[in-house]
């Protein structure tokens, strides 16, 4: 079975700091990685994904994630936080996009502190 | 491009209620998946439709139905509502012929109150 943990339910930085979503997950095959970001009122927008290739992948909003299959890991990076970057974002596994079959975890919230 | 809509934004029910809850997909998308939020909780895979016919289904109860429509549209259906189904429902959709890298855009969720 597919599972998805992300460890920190809540995290606090400064803006203008670095930040780092940890996400680990449980997959029987090649996974489909994603990161989707959440604000209040907001359905959910993906940030990246990982398929194959690059383990270093680019995404919107200056986000970036590096896929670590020896530690099951896909963890989300920026260098320099902003204010508006406050929101829940979830990591998500899956076979591939098209299928809704993808397992989220259950979400890290950013708050950005001025 | 209006993206993926929902309606109605909020829905409050009571127990033992059924609930309609409706999706338009974007434009040139003809797959339609439904998720269901817990508070605290990431999405849930309900099921797809795909060509007006249930092509996945997560694991929920029966109580729980859909139907696409021709123009691609979607329909969620809850029956016999219990408290636990409190959430939000977020639709999500894609074009399947764009294969399996293709994205799935998610429209702002309907919430569901069960009193």
């Amino acid at each position: 079975a597919q599972s998805v943990t992300q460890p920190d339910i809540h995290i606090t930085v400064s803006e203008g700091a670095s930040l780092e979503l940890r996400c680990n997950y449980s997959y029987g095959a090649t996974p489909y990685l994603f990161w989707y970001v959440q604000s209040p009122g907001q359905g959910l927008q993906l940030l990246l994904k990982y398929f194959s290739g690059d383990t270093l992948v680019q995404g919107i909003k200056g986000f970036e994630a590096e896929f670590k299959r020896s530690q099951s890991s896909f963890n989300l990076r920026k260098p320099s936080v902003h204010w508006s970057d406050a929101a829940e974002y979830f990591c998500a596994v899956g076979p591939n996009t098209n299928a809704g079959k993808s397992t989220f975890g259950d979400g890290t919230t950013l708050t950005v502190k001025p | 491009d209006a993206g993926v809509t929902q309606s109605p934004t909020h829905l409050i029910k009571t127990r033992g209620q059924q609930v309609t809850l409706r999706c338009s997909p974007k434009s040139g998308h003809d797959t339609v998946s439904w998720y269901q939020q817990a508070l605290g909780q990431g999405p849930q895979f309900i099921f797809q439709y795909y060509e007006e016919e249930e092509r996945q289904r997560g694991n929920f109860p029966d109580r729980f139905s859909g139907h696409q429509f021709p123009n691609y549209s979607s329909e969620l259906n809850v029956n016999a509502l219990l408290l636990g189904d409190s959430a939000l429902y977020l639709c999500a959709s894609s074009q399947l012929a764009g294969g399996p890298t293709d994205e799935q855009f998610f429209g702002p969720g309907t919430r569901l109150t069960v009193l």
